[in-house]
């Protein structure tokens, strides 16, 4: 069993449409942080959000975390193929260092 | 800056073999991580270290060592080598246990 569990597992849009990413779990975290991950390659942290109700953009990417820290949404706006990859969100425990991930949403973006 | 290097990159075993991967960073990052990453199940964290000289298991140990020689090396040893072993591992460093680098890879196929 997943400790976070990420919908939908899989996701193909068109250019330019828009998509969101969701990240939930019955666990509380200290932070959450958002990766993306390219075929061949390993992950490479998008965000951390830290803070219940933060919200975060990175130009067309916005990160939201819960109000009780407990899930995550990430939302791409006008969304490209250079957004193509796999999205996986990970979450640092209460009481330790050590990060939780979910399994990941794969996003495909068709020109 | 080569950031986290993994090596090998592939690798074929026969059941029963051991083998080691060796994991560099030059980011003189205290915490190492080894995953490993299978279809439908994100990143589970093997063992990890914490500094020099430490190591601790992670959520899926069980038929792995780990070495930490040295700060800026992470060794990860199967010492007899199963099918269920086939995998992608990811080694990951990181300065206080927040934001991961990882390196790119190694896909290990047990036959």
């Amino acid at each position: 069993t997943q400790l976070l569990e990420q919908s939908p597992q899989f996701l193909s849009i068109q250019e330019g449409e828009n998509l969101t990413v969701y990240c939930n779990s019955s666990s509380v975290f200290s932070s959450l942080q958002w990766y993306r991950q390219e075929p061949g390659e390993g992950p490479v942290l998008l965000v951390t959000v830290v803070t219940g109700g933060e919200v975060k953009k990175l130009k067309r990417l916005t990160f939201q975390f819960g109000d009780a820290r407990k899930d995550s949404s990430l939302h791409i706006t006008a969304a490209q193929p250079g957004d193509t990859g796999l999205y996986l969100c990970a979450g640092e425990g209460l009481r330790d260092y050590k990060l939780s991930f979910g399994a990941g949403t794969t996003v495909t973006v068709r020109a | 800056n080569a950031g986290v290097t993994q090596t090998p990159k592939f690798r074929v075993l026969k059941t029963g073999q051991s083998m080691t991967l060796l994991c560099a960073q030059d980011m003189n990052h205290e915490y190492m991580y080894w995953y490993r990453q299978d279809p439908g199940m994100g990143l589970r964290l093997i063992h990890y270290s914490v500094g020099e000289g430490t190591t601790a298991k992670g959520e899926v140990p069980d038929g792995y060592n780990v070495s930490r020689l040295k700060k800026q090396n992470f060794l990860l040893g199967l010492e007899s080598a199963a099918p269920s072993q086939t995998s992608v591992y990811f080694c990951a460093s990181s300065l206080q246990g927040q934001k991961l680098f990882f390196g790119s890879g190694t896909q290990l196929s047990v036959l």
